[in-house]
């Protein structure tokens, strides 16, 4: 089976930086995604990690070590418009799909 | 748009009456997947179908049936609704079960069962 957890919430204030915390319980992994949802909107695919290590995008930034199952999610110069919920997810293996955690809220005050 | 297109956006049912949730996407993906969201619970994938003439249960998949008609739909069907089928249901869809390019979420659809 697989099993991912995540803090719930998140409070941080414009400007600043958060990392939102991902650790993961799989039978098999492929790798680490990260996804980011509004409030009543659809899920939208942020970044996804195979290898350990930091993939960079922007704003957003995401660490997987496979040694330690665990991935974080960076978000810098936060804004407002990320307030959010952000999922992190892993595949356990070919053809499978994609396991959510429960995700974390992340507010962003001014 | 290319995208994820599902249907409807919102129906209310009675218990024990049946419904099918349609989805089909035109960006030419293998792979497609349903998945429910319940408040606090994240999402929990019910069915998907890596590639066209196969379909896999998840994690929750009692109650539901799928079915994969072509390559672009891939449809959710409640045989028996229950209240505890009251959610939010995303279809999703990705080029192949490789996650790398990430999935393509449709806007959902909001399901009440009374």
């Amino acid at each position: 089976g697989q099993s991912l957890e995540q803090p719930s919430e998140v409070t941080a204030v414009e400007g600043a930086i958060v990392q939102m915390n991902c650790t993961y319980q799989t039978s098999g992994f492929y790798g680490l995604s990260w996804y980011q949802q509004h409030d009543g909107g659809a899920p939208t695919f942020l970044s996804y990690n195979a290898l350990d290590g930091l993939e960079e995008t922007g704003r957003f930034s995401s660490f997987l070590s496979r040694s330690d199952s665990y991935g974080y999610l960076l978000l810098q110069e936060l804004q407002m418009k990320d307030s959010a919920s952000y999922f992190c997810a892993a595949l356990g293996g070919a053809g499978t799909a994609l396991i959510f955690g429960k995700g974390t809220t992340l507010s962003v005050s001014s | 748009n290319a995208g994820v297109t599902q249907t409807p956006k919102f129906q209310v049912l009675k218990t024990g009456q049946s419904m099918t949730l349609q989805c089909a996407q035109d960006m030419n993906h293998n792979s497609m997947y349903w998945y429910r969201q319940d408040p606090g619970m994240g999402l929990r994938l019910i069915y998907y179908s890596a590639s066209e003439g196969t379909t896999d249960k998840g994690e929750v998949p009692n109650g539901y049936n799928v079915s994969r008609l072509n390559k672009r739909e891939f449809s959710l069907r409640l045989e028996s609704a229950a209240p505890s089928q009251t959610s939010v249901y995303f279809c999703a869809s990705s080029e192949e079960g490789d996650s790398s390019y990430g999935y393509t979420f449709g806007s959902g659809t909001r399901l009440t069962v009374v």
